[in-house]
Formats: structure tokens, C-alpha cells, sequence
């Protein structure tokens, strides 16, 4: 399976500022997720980054408060824009490698902590 | 209804015992079916998945799938304390996956 890293591994933020999170992949991907995990809870899609077009966002997520970048097919980003402590939480990013079955694997994480 | 249903546990299992972890799920046109374990602080990692009806085994794991009662299995067999971890259910459904809530498992030595 492919190998993702994530940067920062984690973050003390202050509310009102605005943290950039990198997913890199070793090989290239197609598919590319932003999920995040709230404290004690399971995991929620953000949106699909797709790569040179714009996003495609959940229900209850949008593109002012969290900026997707896909420049290439082995690399996103995730922008946590004016934070509040509501989001301290784990973002995760996942690839979909086009294996065919769908399966998805995950980066490592990036803690995030909004004081 | 939530989309994928996991009863939350925690689900406790002597060491050596078979546990047995379900999930239930609304969408009757889902087709592809996952299990991640998580361990604390760690991020979710694949463990199983399963597409068609019936059991596939690997090692001490084995995913059941039965698709006319929307529901899907993962047991464990001589479960190991290392065992012990969330176990999230995902679904795939409408080219995403939805994960239920998990269940946290803890393996007694």
C-alpha cells in the first residue's frame, strides 16, 4: 500500500488564526480524502480533493473555513481556516490507490488543538 | 437512522476467546465493506474488507457479510491482548466511504 506522511504531527493553534496541513504521498494516487476525528468520536468526511479542479465538500463543510489544494496527483493540503476551539480535532488525510476495490489508507494524523 | 451502525461497547474478551464485533448499515446498495483497527493515539488501519456474501478468512480474522439483512461481522479468533483497539465498520456508498462510531475492544489476559 502506498506510504502517506502528514505535516505537522500535531498543533497548539491560537482561535482566529489559520493552520496549513500537508499530505504526501509516495506514489501517485487518484483519490484523495480529508476526514476529521473529533475527540472520542469516529471518523467524518471533509471533502474529496481532486486533483487540479476545485473540492468536493460534505454536507456541513465548506470551502471558506476548510481550503483543499491538489496540485498533483501525489500531494493536498487541508487549510483550517479562523480557528476556534471547536476545531480541535485529528485530520486525516486517506488515498484511494485505484486498486479497485475502493480501499482507502491513512496518513499518520495531524492533532490539532485550538486554545 | 445513521447510515452504519456499530454498538459502541466497550466489548470485553478473555485472552484466547473469540470476539465477535458487528455492524449494520442502511444504504441496500452498498457494495464494498472495510474494517480498520485503531489503537489509541494512531490513525485508522485497514485490517479487512469483503465485497461478496458469505465469510473470508484471514489469519484470525474473519469478515462475515450478509447482504439481505444489511449486516457485517468481524470475528477474531484467540484473541491476543494486542488486539485490544476501536474497530471502525465502513461502508462504501456513493464513491465515499461511511464509518460508524466503532467499538472499542479490550482483551482480558
Amino acid at each position: 500500500s502506498a506510504v502517506i506522511s502528514q505535516k505537522p504531527s500535531r498543533d497548539i493553534c491560537q482561535r482566529g488564526t489559520s493552520l496549513t496541513i500537508q499530505c504526501q504521498v509516495d506514489s501517485q494516487v487518484t483519490m484523495m480524502f480529508w476526514y476529521r476525528q473529533q475527540p472520542g468520536q469516529s471518523l467524518t468526511l471533509i471533502a474529496t480533493a481532486n486533483q487540479g479542479s476545485e473540492a468536493t465538500y460534505e454536507s456541513g463543510f465548506v470551502i471558506d473555513k476548510f481550503p483543499i489544494s491538489r496540485p498533483n496527483l501525489t500531494f493536498s493540503t487541508l487549510t483550517v481556516s479562523n480557528m476556534s476551539p471547536e476545531d480541535s480535532s485529528i485530520y486525516l488525510c486517506s488515498v484511494d490507490p485505484g486498486q479497485g476495490g475502493n480501499e482507502q489508507f491513512f496518513g499518520p494524523g495531524t492533532r490539532l488543538t485550538v486554545l | 437512522q445513521k447510515e452504519v451502525e456499530q454498538n459502541s461497547g466497550p466489548l470485553s474478551v478473555p485472552e484466547g476467546a473469540i470476539a465477535s464485533l458487528n455492524c449494520t448499515y442502511s444504504d441496500r446498495g452498498s457494495q464494498s465493506f472495510f474494517w480498520y483497527r485503531q489503537y489509541s493515539g494512531k490513525s485508522p488501519e485497514l485490517i479487512m474488507f469483503i465485497y461478496s456474501n458469505g465469510d473470508k478468512e484471514d489469519g484470525r480474522f474473519t469478515a462475515q457479510l450478509n447482504k439481505a439483512s444489511q449486516y457485517v461481522s468481524l470475528l477474531i479468533r484467540d484473541s491476543q491482548p494486542s488486539d485490544s483497539a476501536t474497530y471502525l465498520c465502513a461502508v462504501q456508498g456513493a464513491q465515499k466511504l461511511v464509518f460508524g462510531q466503532g467499538t472499542r475492544l479490550t482483551i482480558n489476559p
